[in-house]
Order: C-alpha cells, then structure tokens, then sequence
C-alpha cells in the first residue's frame, strides 16, 4: 500500500541529545513536510522541501535541520539547541507545492524530553 | 499574510444529526485552495476535502461536505449525519501562493463530539 511511514511512534530523548525522526513515503511524490503540533494547537510549518537535495526553512525552524538526500525519504534532526522539543511531529507529502495540492500525513512520532 | 481563524472551542451533536463546523480565512491572493482534515485520537490527520478558489460549486466528499462563502471569507465544513466515529479534531487550513512555496497554513483546530 502506498504512504507515509514515520519512526518510532514514541521516542524519549534525554536534555542535550540530537535526536532524528525518520520519515519515508512511496507514493512517489516530490514535496515532503514536518509539522510540529503542540497540544490544543494547530500544526506549525518546521521544514519543507519541494526537490530531492533542496530545502527550505518553516515558521519555526531554529533548532531543527532536514537533509533530502532521496526523493522517499526526508528526516528530521531535533538538536540540543531547540528549548522545547517535547512535541507530536508529523510528516507530509504532497504531489506538488500548489495551493491545489492535498498533503497526505503520516502517522506521527511523540517526542518527550526527560 | 496567510491566516485561518476556527473560534469554536468544542463541538456536540447528537449521532445521526448534521453538524457545522466554522471556518474563516484571509488572503489576498486570489488563487488558493482550503482544506479540512480530521485528527483522531490516535493522531494522525486524515484528509476530508478540498475546495478550490475557483470552484463554481461546492465541495462534496461523501457525508462532507464544503459551505463555500467566497466573499465572507468562509469554509465551513458541514458532516451530515453524524457517526460516533466521526468524534475527533477537525483543522481547516489553507494554501496559497504567498511567501516561498504556498506553504499549508493550520487553524487552531475544533473539537467535536458526537453523543450516541
């Protein structure tokens, strides 16, 4: 079946670690999208690329970073430099980058700073 | 700038009754497009439905559907006949061609609750 897979669906990170969020998809699209939701909230824009080996930042990028090495696959890096990391991050392709473009999501990892 | 306003705080309906949900949206560029999406508890957010700015007609996906109002601004998503799986968060968000790469713009989201 075609989508999004996000890894792991729960991680614990301790203060100061980087920590990377896994995100691949098949349906072969070329945008991907990671999305920070904090709770009773709405999701907010971190990272977004529109071509493999380009990127470009979001709303609240500043303690995060991305790399697009392959169309499939996009990570995210949570680094000791972001001050509130404790989050659920979601993952989301879409066909193109137009308003006309639906972004389908993957299932989500919740992120927790001990 | 892009910005998507859902003021209701949470949401009841009885099963098997109809139910909408508000939307409010501001952008000046005249190509863009709404989305709603659901979000149960488990947390993933699941696609509903699409209108584009330039649709003649409203949008309609099955029990979904999309309360068009071009000129106030509004999206408002209308669920009929509602189903107790239908409890969940529901976003309204919007995409346009503003600022790098029309990025997909979230509201706050509304809680909705569905009484069997």
């Amino acid at each position: 079946d075609g989508g999004i897979t996000q890894s792991p669906k729960y991680l614990f990170r301790k203060e100061g670690q980087n920590v990377t969020l896994s995100c691949e998809q098949n349906l072969n699209h070329d945008a991907m999208y990671w999305y920070r939701q904090d709770p009773g909230q709405g999701l907010r824009l971190i990272y977004y690329s529109q071509i493999v080996n380009d990127f470009q930042k979001g709303d609240i990028a500043e303690g995060y970073s991305v790399s697009r090495e392959k169309k499939e696959s996009f990570p995210l890096t949570v680094t000791s430099a972001q001050k509130n990391p404790t989050a659920f991050y979601l993952c989301a392709s879409s066909i193109g980058g137009t308003p006309f473009n639906e972004q389908f999501f993957g299932p989500g990892t919740r992120l927790t700073v001990l | 700038a892009q910005k998507i306003t859902q003021t209701q705080p949470g949401m009841f309906v009885q099963e098997k009754e109809a139910v909408t949900l508000d939307c409010t949206y501001d952008t000046s560029d005249p190509s863009y497009g709404l989305f709603w999406y659901k979000q149960p508890s488990s947390g993933e957010m699941i696609f509903l439905i699409y209108q584009g700015s330039y649709d003649q007609q409203n949008a309609t996906e099955g029990r979904y559907s999309l309360n068009f109002q071009k000129a106030r601004k509004s999206a408002n998503l209308v669920i009929s006949a509602s189903q107790l799986g239908d409890s969940a968060m529901y976003f309204c968000a919007m995409r346009d061609h503003t600022g790098a790469n029309s990025k997909l713009t979230f509201g706050k989201g509304i809680t909705l609750s569905v009484r069997p």
